[in-house]
């Protein structure tokens, strides 16, 4: 089936660890982005990808990184400089052929601190 | 920066009864979106308006896109228990530009 994935469903990190945060996707699109969601926050872009080798910083970089070395994978890394880490991750993406065509989310990962 | 104003924060409501939510901007969109998120998943999408005044239906749910281009709503007709979860809105301006989201309507549904 077509989709997008992301892993683990759940994942804990310890004071100091950088964690990676796994979204793969095989639509064949384009765009890719990351969210974090806090409890009555909404989303909030942490980065985003338009193609394949470049990204650009959303609205809450700080303490993030990602690369996107291949179309279908965009991978998070929560470094140990994001001091409030725990939230509920989710990956999009979007094809950008035609017209604008809205963005398809994967399940989530949801981090929390041991 | 954009913000959309989503309103109600959330709703108690019998089953059986409508439902209506809304979304406010200060600025312009392009293209409005729905989406309904359900405990430990994704959004999934519900419904997609790309015209000013457009009103499009997905089963018993309608949504409008404004006249002014800074305002949807979504109806839900007759509400049912799997109605159950948070209903973002979520605008995109144009070009460039990232997908707004709001903070969304957390709905519960009494059987």
């Amino acid at each position: 089936d077509g989709g997008i994935t992301q892993s683990p469903k759940y994942l804990f990190r310890k004071e100091g660890q950088n964690v990676t945060l796994s979204c793969e996707q095989n639509l064949n699109h384009d765009a890719m982005y990351w969210y974090r969601q806090d409890p009555g926050q909404g989303l909030r872009l942490i980065y985003y990808s338009q193609i394949v080798n470049d990204f650009q910083k959303g609205d809450i970089a700080e303490g993030y990184s990602v690369s996107r070395e291949k179309k279908e994978s965009f991978p998070l890394t929560v470094t140990s400089a994001q001091k409030n880490p725990t939230a509920f991750y989710l990956c999009a993406s979007r094809t950008k052929r035609g017209t604008y065509q809205p963005q398809h989310f994967g399940d989530g990962t949801r981090l929390s601190i041991l | 920066g954009q913000q959309l104003n989503q309103s109600p924060q959330s709703m108690f409501i019998q089953e059986g009864e409508d439902v209506s939510m809304n979304c406010t901007s200060s600025s312009i969109f392009n293209t409005w979106l729905w989406y309904k998120q359900e405990p430990g998943e994704g959004p999934v999408l519900l419904i997609a308006l790309y015209k000013a005044g457009e009103l499009t239906s997905n089963g018993r749910l309608t949504a409008q896109f404004g006249i002014t281009r800074k305002d949807s709503f979504l109806n839900i007709s007759a509400s049912i228990p799997s109605d159950v979860g948070i209903y973002f809105c979520a605008g995109w301006a144009g070009s460039q530009g990232n997908l707004i989201f709001g903070k969304g309507t957390k709905l519960s549904v009494k059987p």
